[in-house]
Order: C-alpha cells, then sequence, then structure tokens
C-alpha cells in the first residue's frame, strides 16, 4: 500500500525557521496538504494543495513541493507551533488517501 | 456555525459491531465528500476510507486493514455520515474522527471532537 514518509522529530529554536519533509512516489502528480495537531485537539489544515494556506492560518506557514517530496516550513517557528505535523496525500489512483506517519515539532 | 458530531462510540468485545455516528450542520454536507480518519492512543492519524458526494457518484474507498469489515454510508436527508464496524479487532481500539475531504473543499476543512471505540475483551 501506498506511504508518505516523514521525520519523526525536528528541533528548533524559537524564531528560527524548521522544515518538515514529507516523500511519497505519488506526490509529482498528487497534491499533499499538512495538518497541524495539537495535544488533545483535532487536526487543523495549515496547508492545502501543496502551497495554499487557508484562511486564518498565519503566513509564516508555507508549502512547496518537488518531484517526490513536499516540505512545510514555518518561518520564524514560534512556541505555539509545538505540535505534531502529518502529511496527507492521494495514492496514484486517486482513490485511497494517506497520512504520513507524522512530525512531532519542538520549538525550544 | 459549522459543526461535525460524532457518537456511537464505546466498548465492544473482538468480534463485535459497533455504528459510528457523524451529524453535520453549518454547511452544505449533500455537497461535502467526507472520510474517517482514526487514531490509536498515541499513535498518529490513519485514514479509514472516505465517501463521495451523491452527486459525484458516492463512491467509497477503505484503507486495506479494515476493508471488508467496515462500510461507510450517508443520509443527506439527515445531514448525517456513518461508519458501520464489525468484526472489530483490538488494533481498532482508537478514537475515531469524521472530516471533510480537502481535496474537494478548496482550503475549508471540518473535524468532528471525535469519537473512543474500545475493543477489548
Amino acid at each position: 500500500s501506498y506511504e508518505l514518509t516523514q521525520p519523526p522529530s525536528v528541533s528548533v529554536s524559537p524564531g528560527q525557521t524548521a522544515r518538515i519533509t514529507c516523500s511519497g512516489d505519488a506526490l509529482p502528480k498528487k497534491y499533499a496538504y499538512w495538518y497541524q495537531q495539537k495535544s488533545g485537539q483535532a487536526p487543523v489544515l495549515v496547508i492545502y494543495e501543496d502551497s495554499k494556506r487557508p484562511s486564518g492560518i498565519p503566513e509564516r506557514f508555507s508549502g512547496s513541493s518537488s518531484g517526490t517530496m513536499a516540505t512545510l516550513t514555518i518561518t520564524g517557528a514560534q512556541v505555539e507551533d509545538e505540535a505534531d505535523y502529518y502529511c496527507f496525500s492521494t495514492d496514484s489512483s486517486g482513490n485511497h488517501r494517506v497520512f504520513g506517519g507524522g512530525t512531532k515539532l519542538t520549538v525550544l | 456555525e459549522v459543526q461535525l458530531v460524532e457518537s456511537g462510540g464505546g466498548l465492544v468485545k473482538p468480534g463485535g459491531s459497533l455504528r459510528l455516528s457523524c451529524a453535520a450542520s453549518g454547511f452544505t454536507f449533500t455537497n461535502a465528500w467526507m472520510i474517517w480518519v482514526r487514531q490509536a492512543p498515541g499513535k498518529g492519524l490513519e485514514w479509514v476510507g472516505r465517501i463521495e458526494s451523491k452527486s459525484d457518484g458516492g463512491t467509497t474507498d477503505y484503507a486495506a486493514p479494515v476493508k471488508g469489515r467496515f462500510t461507510i454510508s450517508r443520509d443527506d436527508s439527515k445531514n448525517t455520515l456513518y461508519l458501520q464496524m464489525n468484526s472489530l479487532k483490538s488494533e481498532d481500539t482508537a478514537v475515531y474522527f469524521c472530516t471533510t475531504d480537502p481535496s474537494t473543499m478548496g482550503g475549508v476543512n471540518y473535524w468532528g471532537q471525535g469519537t473512543l471505540v474500545t475493543v477489548s475483551s
């Protein structure tokens, strides 16, 4: 079955740039989406269609995709950005969705 | 105000069945493609399955671990999404969320608060 691969953890200091990657064979042809999940809460969509930011999401969140890798970038990460981040996409058939394994972002 | 409210979770024995409901309000449910997602305790998010809007064909698809055991359906007259879970296993223990498919709503995405399903003897 199709898989998306993320690093288990990323750590940055406040104000630094955090980059979280997601690799998958279908990403050259399928969009990536990114979710933020804080402890005990439902996920929140922070990036859709590779690089678009939903209404209400801070500008420091951006996304890009090149080849088989999508990247979520948080420019000037803040303590409140500490959370688990998941990429989400579709397999080559377009029918099955999949989440990456998640990346724990630590900002301290 | 947009709301997705899951219900129907609880404790069930291995091999048992459970039906989850997700009541939607505040948006046009009829047009929405819907997804069920689960999260086992301390683990990551897992896609369970999806259902298209009826106008787009109403097709369902399922993740391999639940295919043949779980069934997703919808009642647009009640603005409600369902997840029928049969032949439950201990590894199905998780919080189950309903959510809108982000690929079909242009950046608008709604989630319920989740309902806990525990499969244990």
